[in-house]
């Protein structure tokens, strides 16, 4: 089974310059998660869809970072305009729902930003 | 919101003896508590979970434990090998159908020395 693809894997830009992450979660999964991880830190949520819709941005910086899921499969997260605290490995998830409550939620080998 | 507290920091032990994290969560609602394992540079990767309807679960070296009552959940690894060395997260999560999000605690380094 394929896993959570992501790309680009690595990214440096400059504070105040723009950047776009992708993301193709695992087949049939209707679930899809952003999650952003500061170093030596745990995954935080940015954002959960639902197919094509948003479940949850509360954590979302919206007045910065924008994400989309259009068709209900492949996402994207942007960031403009960059700040150095952005600095992060974006994760990228996705889920299916098991039938017993909660779910299992398998991840992408992440987008590593350096924002100098 | 829901909050997961992950202790200790750091661990380190000797190959062969046994080590426990431990976490506390926040919200009563909470039903699924997966723990993860990341090496450097490496994803997130399920290594056991459990639900509130089930107080123990064991895979192998693994185990985990789950008091509903006091609100915290335990990693037991057994027989460590320097191969379990990296970083472990633990994560409480709550709702129904897809729509569950999990909230990380702060992660573990285990080192485990030969």
């Amino acid at each position: 089974e394929a896993g959570v693809a992501q790309s680009p894997r690595y990214k440096i830009i400059e504070k105040r310059q723009s950047v776009a992450f992708w993301c193709n979660p695992i087949s049939g999964h209707a679930t899809l998660y952003w999650y952003q991880q500061i170093l030596g830190q745990g995954p935080k949520l940015l954002i959960q869809f639902q197919n094509n819709g948003v479940v949850d941005d509360s954590q979302l910086p919206k007045d910065r970072f924008s994400a989309e899921r259009l068709k209900g499969v492949d996402s994207t997260l942007k960031i403009q305009p960059a700040k150095l605290e952005d600095s992060a490995v974006y994760l990228c998830a996705s889920s299916f729902y098991s039938g017993t409550g909660g779910n299992t939620i398998y991840f992408g080998e992440g987008s590593w930003l350096t924002v100098v | 919101g829901e909050n997961v507290e992950q202790h200790p920091s750091t661990l380190s032990v000797q190959e062969g003896d046994s080590a426990v994290i431990k976490c506390t969560y926040s919200d009563s609602a909470s039903n699924y508590f997966p723990w993860y394992k990341q090496e450097l540079g490496k994803r997130p990767q399920l290594i056991i979970d459990i639900r509130s309807n089930v107080g123990e679960k064991k895979d192998q070296r693994i185990a985990v434990t789950l008091n509903k009552t006091a609100k915290h959940f335990s990693l037991h690894i057994t027989e460590t090998q320097p191969e379990d060395s990296a970083v472990y997260f633990c994560a409480a999560s709550k709702g129904s159908g897809n729509t569950g999000k999990l909230i990380f605690g702060q992660g573990t380094t285990l080192q485990v020395k030969p």
